[in-house]
């Protein structure tokens, strides 16, 4: 049972340079998320998905954009890496209760960037 | 913007006693409350999840919920050096698509 799975697991890119992160569930859930975690800080959220094609932003997208083709990936994409997005990155899943409340999200192990 | 406090860090406890941990949050339509535990260079996993008021025991973990007082908080009993983590309380906000994470509590036990 694989749960959220990212790769890769670290990077290291140049200034200036783009990549993707990318991120896949199998437990079948509508809603993903991408967060970032600085150093001893809490998660903020950079994006998030309430379904295939369906993509809303969080509290700091800057620099950031994503794609809902299926329900299964959320990649992520930096176009023009900057040292302020050195960070570790965590996608999650989550299926909302019909009541309205969330159950748990799941998170996948994270990818831990840097920008060198 | 909504917002999600824990009590300041880090808290260092003896191996046995109590671990208290307490969050406020300001959306008071929230519906969801979520306890997770982060250890160092790890992702964050569920502890424990509450939606109505009062207290829901699993093991050594007690959530307690109080919505009037917007407040929710974590006990540990029996504090092991194992449960030295950081502890993420999530509140969704009331839309009910997002959650908003508190900066984390760093538990220390020491043996």
């Amino acid at each position: 049972n694989a749960g959220v799975t990212q790769t890769p697991k670290f990077r290291i890119l140049k200034i200036g340079q783009s990549m993707t992160l990318q991120c896949a569930q199998d437990m079948n859930h509508n809603y993903m998320y991408w967060y970032r975690q600085d150093p001893g800080m809490g998660l903020k959220l950079i994006y998030y998905s309430v379904g295939a094609g369906i993509t809303d932003k969080g509290e700091v997208p800057n620099g950031y954009n994503v794609s809902r083709s299926t329900t299964e990936d959320f990649p992520l994409r930096l176009e023009l890496a900057a040292p302020s997005q050195t960070s570790v990155y965590f996608c999650a899943s989550s299926y909302l209760l019909d009541r309205g409340g969330n159950q748990p999200q799941h998170f996948g192990d994270g990818t831990r960037l840097s920008i060198l | 913007q909504k917002e999600v406090e824990q009590n300041s860090g880090p808290l260092s406890v003896p191996e046995g006693a109590i671990a208290s941990l307490n969050c406020t949050y300001s959306d008071r339509g929230s519906q969801s409350f979520f306890w997770y535990r982060q250890y160092s260079g790890k992702s964050p996993e569920l502890i424990m999840s509450i939606y109505s008021n009062g207290d829901k025991e699993d093991g050594r973990f007690t959530a307690q919920l109080n919505k009037a007082s917007q407040y929710v908080s974590l006990l540990i009993r029996d504090s092991q050096p194992s449960d030295s983590a950081t502890y993420l309380c999530a509140v969704n906000e009331t839309s009910g698509s997002r959650l908003t994470f508190g900066e984390g509590t760093q538990l220390t036990v020491n043996p």
